[in-house]
């Protein structure tokens, strides 16, 4: 299982662009690269998915390099109701048996 | 709806005093999982189940027991609850693990006293 590293917090300001890097250096061929976001003392909640290059949905989008050593989620133009803890999370879909979260990124926005 | 729905929201029990956390899913989902979390200490995995009579320990299972008799109910069994076992707790579910939308409970905030 590949694991990923993330940093521990982050602060931004409203309207702001927000860019959370995960690092997966021992990402494996079949793996895919996902992103959950936690409010305090709610279940995390699937933000977004990709392989390679570059996936967008209505909330963030996902950018994958090449090698895809790491991935950049970026929330762009973040309000308050963005603070929350974000997690990168690695893992196929075949061979995983388990889904295990890292420490996760804690987001504050400021007004 | 698409929804993950754990019973109770809020606990307080005793020492020793047997209890059961339910977790069901209406997606057919076939993995299903228990995690805790504790300050500074995130989400840790406790139990998860690949299918029907398929579970297997996770990070964190001492104290605990699952069961996965139907395919939407996933019930987490604390047989003689300690203090150390207060924690937030969530169900989840989803198609396969890891590389698929998991789908989160609300979470139970359960207290050993």
């Amino acid at each position: 299982l590949a694991k990923t590293t993330q940093p521990i917090s982050m602060d931004s300001y409203e309207g702001q662009e927000v860019n959370i890097t995960c690092s997966h250096n021992n990402i494996a061929t079949n793996d895919y690269i996902t992103w959950y976001q936690q409010f305090p003392s709610q279940g995390p909640r699937f933000i977004i998915q990709g392989y390679k290059t570059k996936v967008t949905n209505e909330v963030a989008s996902l950018f994958i390099p090449a090698d895809r050593k790491s991935s950049t989620l970026s929330l762009p133009r973040v309000s308050l109701s963005d603070t929350a803890v974000y997690y990168c999370l690695v893992g196929d879909r075949v061979n995983n048996n388990d889904m295990r979260f890292g420490a996760g990124t804690r987001l504050t926005v400021k007004p | 709806e698409a929804q993950v729905t754990q019973n109770p929201r809020y606990l307080i029990t005793v020492t020793g005093k047997k209890l059961t956390v339910t977790c069901s899913q209406n997606m057919n989902h076939e993995y299903m999982s228990w995690y805790r979390q504790d300050p500074g200490l995130g989400l840790r995995q406790i139990y998860y189940s690949m299918n029907v009579e398929v579970t297997d320990k996770g990070d964190v299972p001492e104290g605990y027991k699952v069961s996965r008799k139907e395919k939407r109910n996933f019930p987490l069994i604390l047989e003689s609850p300690s203090p150390n076992q207060t924690s937030l707790y969530f169900c989840a579910s989803s198609l396969k693990p890891a590389a698929y939308e998991a789908f989160f409970g609300q979470g139970t905030r359960l207290t050993v006293v």
